[in-house]
């Protein structure tokens, strides 16, 4: 398959601290990214995107960053919260409209 | 306005059946493709179709297909099924063609092969 899914890296916050999770992207040619969050149970949740003309874009306490050189994309989570704990995936786009995603991140987040 | 629905939520099928998945997409919508989500693989794309058209198959068997209808709903249809096939299939999404702002995704169907 395309997106290899192994064992899932975590990562464990504090409740208030600042969260980074990373992503490698395979394809040179992708030209759109989405970072996505998904709780127990549901489906990926759209969180934020951004486009391969960027290489920084803000929401609301989330920015992505993207770094096209070494094909590297990053999600921060300012304050995480409990609700927050999800597991991330960050998915590349390319023009034939096919997602390919990561292998995602489990964020713990603890009192 | 509704999400994207699946259909069933869950289903527990035998080796060898086959089964199908429904999905109605946000109302405008008219791109749905489907993916398949699994511990070892990950999210995996299966198709996507659009205007009834599929226009991008990723690396599945043949067992694996799938179909749209004029108002948008798609159906995908796993025959002879395999041990394998126990999955989480999602199913999103996106209004323009081609998509430059994300799928919005269902909750899936879990789908137990035994």
């Amino acid at each position: 398959g395309e997106s290899v899914g192994l064992h899932l890296p975590t990562l464990s916050v504090q409740e208030g601290d600042n969260s980074i999770i990373n992503c490698a992207y395979s394809n040179s040619a992708s030209d759109y990214f989405i970072w996505y969050k998904q709780e127990s149970g549901k489906g990926p949740q759209f969180i934020i995107d951004i486009r391969s003309n960027m290489d920084k874009r803000q929401g609301q306490r989330v920015t992505v960053l993207l770094n096209k050189t070494v094909k590297h994309l990053s999600l921060q989570i300012a304050a995480t919260q409990p609700g927050d704990s999800a597991v991330y995936f960050c998915a590349e786009n390319m023009v034939t409209d096919k997602l390919i995603f990561g292998t995602g991140t489990r964020l713990q987040v603890f009192p | 306005k509704a999400g994207v629905t699946q259909t069933p939520r869950y289903l527990i099928k035998t080796r060898g059946q086959q089964v199908t998945l429904s999905c109605s997409p946000i109302s405008g919508h008219r791109s749905v493709s489907w993916y398949q989500q699994t511990p070892g693989q990950g999210l995996q794309f299966l198709f996507e179709y659009f205007s009834e058209t599929q226009r991008n198959k990723g690396n599945f068997p043949g067992r694996f297909s799938g179909r749209q209808f004029s108002n948008s709903r798609s159906e995908m249809n796993v025959s002879t099924l395999e041990l394998g096939d126990s999955a989480l299939y999602l199913c999103a999404s996106s209004s323009t063609a081609p998509t430059n702002y994300g799928y919005t995704f269902g909750s899936g169907t879990r789908l137990t092969v035994v």
